[in-house]
């Protein structure tokens, strides 16, 4: 069965520019996560999809990042426009069941550099 | 959300039984403990989780005191292989997970 992935692996913008990271989770889970972790900081919750609709964006850090999931199956991140700060790695992550410490299955990250 | 602490790092050799002990001690009734392994460039992965007293599978052992203030994550015989980050998390009433700053794990030949 094949895990989560993420696409791209890598991407190096310029401040100001867009970016959009997709990530497709195992299938038949309903639950996905993002997280991200910044430069020197700890892995940060951004938000949780249940099937297409968001349950919980709290961890958004501003108006600039729009995440969506359109159809339930995979999702993208966007960032517009990206900002020095913005520079990271975007962990995706995906779990069948929707109970509170649920095994959550990551991908293996984007990492976004931002110039 | 309870907060976890655990050493930033820690060193073995192979072979070794190695420990990692996490504190938290604003635990609530309804919170799991949970451990995640990451490898450089890998997302974290599951190894172990559980409520009170021991658990144990293919990959750890996970002991609870009674009191659940703190938890310790224990890997037999450690290999190469076993370098990695390791966190330990708590919680129990959201999906979210919470991750510290986690215990970077070496081990040498």
């Amino acid at each position: 069965e094949a895990g989560v992935t993420q696409f791209p692996s890598h991407s190096v913008i310029e401040k100001g520019q867009t970016v959009t990271l997709r990530c497709d989770p195992i299938s038949g889970h309903d639950n996905l996560y993002w997280y991200r972790r910044v430069m020197g900081k700890e892995i940060k919750f951004l938000l949780h999809f249940v099937k297409e609709s968001k349950q919980d964006e709290s961890g958004m850090p501003n108006n600039r990042f729009l995440a969506e999931r359109t159809g339930g199956t995979y999702s993208t991140l966007k960032v517009q426009p990206a900002e020095l700060e913005d520079s990271g790695v975007y962990f995706c992550a995906s779990s069948q069941e929707r109970l509170a410490g649920d095994e959550q299955f990551f991908g293996p990250g984007t990492r976004l550099t931002v110039l | 959300l309870a907060k976890t602490t655990q050493p930033i790092s820690m060193d073995s050799y192979e072979g070794q039984e190695v420990n990692i002990t996490c504190s938290h001690n604003n635990i609530a009734t309804n919170d799991y403990i949970t451990w995640y392994q990451q490898f450089p460039s890998q997302g974290p992965r599951f190894i172990i989780q559980g409520y009170k007293t021991k658990v144990t599978n293919e990959v750890a052992s996970l002991f609870i005191p009674a009191d659940r203030k703190s938890s310790t994550l224990s890997l037999p015989r450690v290999s190469l292989s076993d370098t990695a980050v390791y966190y330990c998390l708590v919680g129990g009433d959201t999906d979210k997970l919470i991750f510290g700053t986690g215990t970077r794990l070496q081990v040498f030949p």
